[in-house]
């Protein structure tokens, strides 16, 4: 499996609901990431989970919360969204240290987010 | 403040030819380099990546290679297909997890 998997690929949601991203991998993968992409925009990191543990949290506003329950789910969980938060949600993963390739992100398809 | 610019919004390549896309950089403290390909509503490819400790890296037909002192590195992608037809973002990290993305170059290739 060499497959960086996430549910669902469109989401389309109200600003009063409550909804959840989910990203799945099977490689044995130490970190795994969160990002955001907006039309003709570059990819912008959220977070980042190491081994587990969040490493990194981009400022990001609190109606988006992740959660690692283990090394191969990572999900977020979105409430009290803005229209301004549509965009294309990507979820990556990358190998263990020992490999010398751990700063190399594999990504997923992305969920495609609309906020209505 | 974009630490890394990819100035070429779009190239045209015809098929069979070399495509050299560019990416430069300004903070000095990135250390490891990445190129991804990416295809509408998809999410980013891995393509190729190197680290400062090299000046070239080649995965068949495609060569990175890297100038520290220019604060520049560029993708050849030989001989360029139709089916290398993409956006091509370069990415740079500074010895963290965090990956700071170009804004992109879309490459057209024709027949």
């Amino acid at each position: 499996d060499t497959e960086v998997t996430q549910t669902p690929k469109h989401l389309v949601m109200g600003m009063t609901n409550k909804k959840s991203l989910k990203c799945e991998q099977h490689m044995g993968h130490r970190a795994m990431y969160w990002y955001k992409q907006k039309a003709k925009k570059p990819p912008e990191l959220m977070f980042v989970y190491s081994y587990e543990k969040l490493s990194i949290n981009e400022s990001v506003p609190s109606r988006f919360s992740p959660e690692c329950p283990n090394s191969s789910l990572l999900n977020l969980h979105l409430h009290a969204l803005q229209p301004e938060d549509s965009a294309l949600y990507l979820c990556a993963s990358s190998p263990p240290r020992k490999t010398g390739r751990d700063t190399e992100a594999f990504f997923g398809q992305g969920t495609r987010l609309t906020v209505v | 403040d974009q630490q890394v610019k990819q100035n070429s919004p779009s190239l045209s390549v015809q098929e069979g030819r070399i495509s050299i896309l560019n990416c430069d950089y300004t903070n000095s403290m990135f250390d490891y380099f990445l190129w991804y390909k990416k295809y509408p509503a998809e999410g980013p490819t891995f393509l190729i990546s190197i680290s400062s400790i090299k000046d070239k890296n080649e995965d068949g037909r495609f060569t990175v290679f890297l100038n520290k002192s220019a604060k520049h590195l560029s993708l050849h992608i030989v001989p360029s297909q139709p089916g290398d037809s993409a956006v091509y973002f370069c990415a740079a990290s500074a010895g963290t997890d965090k990956l700071i993305f170009g804004t992109g170059t879309r490459l057209q290739v024709f027949p």
